[in-house]
Parts: C-alpha cells; sequence; structure tokens
C-alpha cells in the first residue's frame, strides 16, 4: 500500500493563479481532510469529507473548493491563489472518524508570490 | 484564539531522561485527546490518543495524562530516546458536538540530546 500520496511536493504560484493540489488514498479510507500548517499555528482543518460525495467546512475554508467523488481521491482547489495561502498542506485519511487514527501524506508546500 | 495551547514552542533533554510536554485546552467541550509526532519534511504521524473518561493511557515508552478539572493534558516519554527528537502536537476532539473535527495545537519542538 502506498497510503496517503500528495501531489505535488513543492509548488510555486503567482497571486491570482489557481491550481489544485491533488490527494489519493488506497486503504479504503471513508474519512479524509485537507490541513495547512503554519508556524506557530499548528495544523488547521481546511475541509473534510466522511466519504464519496459528502464534504464539509473546517477552521479556514475561505479561498479552497473541494470534492469527493471518489473514496480514493480528495484534492484541493485554489481557485484564486493569495499570499496568505502561502503554507505547508497536508491530506490525511482514517478509516472512521478523525478519533481513529489519522494516516498523513507527506505534504505539499506552497508559496504564492 | 486558540483552543489547544502548547506553551513550550520547544524543549531540550538528555537521553535517558524523561520528557514531559504540555497542553492546555480552553474548550469544556473537548472530550477525546491525540498525540501526533511530526520528523521535518513528513507528515504528522499518531502517537497515543486518550477519552475523557479516563485520566492516563500508557503505549510503552509513551504516557499520557489528563486532567479535566484544569483542563490539562501532557505526554511523558521515558526513556527519551534521539529518535524521540520531532515536533509533538497536541489535538482535541468536540466528540458530542463535532466529532468530525480535530483541533491541534501549535506543537512542541523536542530535542533529546544524546
Amino acid at each position: 500500500n502506498a497510503g496517503v500520496t500528495q501531489t505535488p511536493k513543492f509548488q510555486v504560484l503567482k497571486t491570482g493563479q489557481s491550481m489544485t493540489l491533488q490527494c489519493a488514498q488506497d486503504m479504503n479510507h471513508e474519512y479524509m481532510s485537507w490541513y495547512r500548517q503554519d508556524p506557530g499555528m499548528g495544523l488547521r482543518l481546511i475541509h473534510y469529507s466522511v466519504g464519496a460525495g459528502i464534504t464539509d467546512q473546517g477552521e479556514v475554508p475561505n479561498g479552497y473548493n473541494v470534492s469527493r467523488s471518489t473514496t480514493e481521491d480528495f484534492p484541493l482547489r485554489l481557485l484564486s491563489a493569495a499570499p496568505s495561502q502561502t503554507s505547508v498542506y497536508f491530506c490525511a485519511s482514517s478509516p472512521g472518524r478523525p478519533g481513529d487514527t489519522q494516516y498523513f501524506g507527506p505534504g505539499t508546500r506552497l508559496t504564492v508570490l | 484564539d486558540q483552543q489547544v495551547k502548547q506553551n513550550s514552542p520547544s524543549l531540550s533533554v538528555q537521553e535517558g531522561r524523561i520528557s514531559i510536554l504540555n497542553c492546555d485546552y480552553t474548550n469544556s467541550m473537548f472530550d477525546y485527546f491525540l498525540w501526533y509526532k511530526k520528523y521535518p519534511a513528513e507528515g504528522p504521524t499518531f502517537l497515543i490518543s486518550i477519552s475523557s473518561i479516563k485520566d492516563k493511557n500508557e503505549d510503552g515508552r509513551f504516557t499520557v495524562f489528563l486532567n479535566k478539572s484544569a483542563k490539562h493534558l501532557s505526554l511523558h516519554i521515558v526513556p527519551s530516546q534521539p529518535g524521540d527528537s520531532a515536533v509533538y502536537f497536541c489535538a482535541a476532539i468536540p466528540w458530542v458536538t463535532s466529532y468530525d473535527k480535530v483541533i491541534f495545537g501549535p506543537g512542541t519542538s523536542l530535542s533529546v540530546i544524546p
């Protein structure tokens, strides 16, 4: 099993550009989530999904969109990148609710100029 | 305002000694707590958890203590090893009201000195 994979590992964008961060898991987990990690802030939940076709907002959803068309994939879309979105992004999955162990991907480091 | 606080950004401990990482929370609705460990350039990995119905949970060298009245939990690592050097995140879930959301603290960077 590859676990949770994220692409790309690094990305530089200009303000106003759009992009999609990819996340995939091969463990047949129902729950998936996106976090961003900023210095001194820990991990903050952006969006999450409890199953295919179901998504909801976390703590910091503004500026991001998600969809969950399959169990395996949970892409995160930045519609119009802003410098405030410079961060490290982590995708995670768990078999059930997040009280179960969450398995994190290796992260995507995004810089918005 | 942060609901989960880890007031020590960093901690240094000698190999073989005890490491104590602290975490405080403000939301009395939190009733499930987790610790995650993160190495540089990797995603966090689950370490240990505790439910609010318990005050202690052990897993090998790792023990988590929960003091609900003080809204405080701590992670003890005994004995500390150089491989334990990492950032440790405390996290909490308000299981009854919003069991899909995990709130993380800012993390404590632990350095275990050989």
